[in-house]
């Protein structure tokens, strides 16, 4: 089935600790996206890719970093995990920066202790 | 100042009634795309229905209408005939060009409950 799998949909980490979220799509869609959801405050863009190879800051980056190596892919790494890391977090994509929906994942809710 | 702005943290209506969702926006780009995301407790993001900023006519699917009044900035989402799967958070976003980003901003979204 196309669209977009992240991994893993749920984990408990402690604090320090390093994690990478996955997000890999199969439908050939140049910009991805990466949003936290937390009560009340909505999606905020962590960061984005317009195209593989290029990435950009989102509106709450500190704290992650990101690579686009190919077309598909778009890891989020939390380098030393903090507990206002607790969230659920969404990758998406679409077809161009400007064109077309975004599509999303089913979400990976992750817990910092 | 946010971008998207959605006044109403949750909206009640009677099955079978028609619901307006409220959504205003901000941007001094020309060129901008307004969205409509349902969110049911399930948790996955669907996509309901996507306006132009060129666009003439509103965007219509199914029961779902978006009342876009450009002048204002607004981009109302109309619900016809509620139904009981209906219930669910709805987010309006934008996507515009800044600087050539083309970020996609999410509002706070609004919380539905269709009663019966």
């Amino acid at each position: 089935i196309a669209g977009i799998t992240q991994a893993p949909t749920s984990q408990i980490l402690a604090a320090g600790r390093r994690m990478t979220l996955r997000c890999t799509q199969d439908m050939r869609h140049n910009a991805m996206y990466w949003y936290r959801q937390d009560l009340g405050l909505g999606l905020r863009l962590i960061h984005y890719s317009n195209t593989a190879g290029t990435t950009g800051k989102g509106e709450v980056p500190d704290g992650y970093s990101v690579s686009r190596a190919n077309t598909d892919d778009f890891p989020l790494t939390l380098a030393s995990a903090v507990p206002s890391q607790t969230s659920v977090y969404f990758c998406a994509s679409s077809q161009g920066p400007l064109t077309g929906e975004l599509f999303f994942g089913e979400g990976s809710r992750l817990t910092v202790l | 100042a946010q971008k998207i702005t959605q006044t109403q943290p949750g909206m009640f209506v009677q099955e079978k009634e028609a619901v307006t969702l409220d959504c205003t926006y901000d941007t001094s780009d020309p060129s901008y795309g307004l969205f409509w995301y349902k969110q049911p407790s399930s948790g996955e993001m669907i996509f309901l229905i996507y306006q132009g900023s060129y666009d003439q006519q509103n965007a219509t699917e199914g029961r779902y209408s978006l009342n876009f009044q450009k002048a204002r900035k607004s981009a109302n989402l109309v619900i016809s005939a509620s139904q009981l799967g209906d219930s669910a958070m709805y987010f309006c976003a934008m996507r515009e060009g800044v600087g050539g980003s083309y970020i996609p901003t999410f509002g706070r979204g609004t919380s539905l409950i269709v009663h019966p």
